[in-house]
């Protein structure tokens, strides 16, 4: 059975840091595209980054240079770093299953983790 | 970067109506276009890849249709489980969410 168990949210003060991880069950995080999206409270989804099968990256305009999506390929487990959080990145944040080989789509979801950025 | 909008942003309906939402692209995506359901305090479920492609073990009274610019997703008859909020997707260039269409029941 596929399951991907996010943790590492919580609140920090703006400026600050926080690692997210997302630890996978029932498939290879690094044979396939691997993405986190957020969805800050009463709004919509926003895609955030994602990690090729290759180990290219890229991520949204909104935390370019700020957040660093990553793996580890024994632990199975994806990451994603974000440093200089504001208090617009408060958000639930979920890793996902983006596709492999030529499928995209997000078909796999965790059950999401809630950062809160304030002060 | 790649907009996409959705209309209606929300809609009431009953039991056993057809509902339709369009979603459109800011330029032509063929049909890199998924769409996913959202209930409270849910993550995110695959529907419709590919535009019309229906995912396994999903209802068969949801699909999709459309390429280009213009989709429709459309639900045959609206049952009480359907109640979510419904978000289009686009993988031409990275992804993109659609803003998200609010389903009630009348």
């Amino acid at each position: 059975e596929v399951q991907l168990v996010e943790s590492g949210g919580g609140l920090v003060q703006p400026g600050g840091s926080l690692r997210l991880s997302c630890a996978a069950s029932g498939f290879t995080v690094s044979s396939n595209y691997m993405s986190w999206v957020r969805q800050a409270p009463g709004k919509g989804l926003e895609w955030v980054s994602v990690i090729y099968s290759g180990g290219s990256t890229y991520y949204a305009d909104s935390v370019k240079g700020r957040f660093t999506i990553s793996r580890h390929n024994s632990k199975n487990t994806l990451y994603l770093q974000m440093n200089s959080l504001r208090a617009e990145d408060t958000a639930v944040y979920y890793c996902a299953r983006a596709g492999y080989s030529s499928s995209w789509r997000f078909d796999y979801w965790g059950q999401g983790t809630l950062v809160t950025v304030s002060s | 970067d790649i907009q996409m909008t959705q209309s209606p942003s929300s809609l009431s309906a009953s039991v056993g109506d057809r509902v339709t939402i369009t979603c459109q692209a800011s330029q032509d995506i063929s049909n890199y276009l998924n769409w996913y359901q959202q209930k409270p305090g849910k993550a995110p479920k695959l529907l419709i890849y590919d535009a019309s492609n229906l995912e396994t073990g999903v209802p068969s009274r949801f699909s999709g249709s459309g390429s280009g610019t213009d989709f429709t997703f459309t639900i045959s008859s609206l049952q009480p489980e359907d109640i979510a909020t419904y978000y289009c997707q686009q993988y031409d260039n990275l992804f993109t969410f659609g803003p998200g269409t609010k389903v009630d029941i009348k």
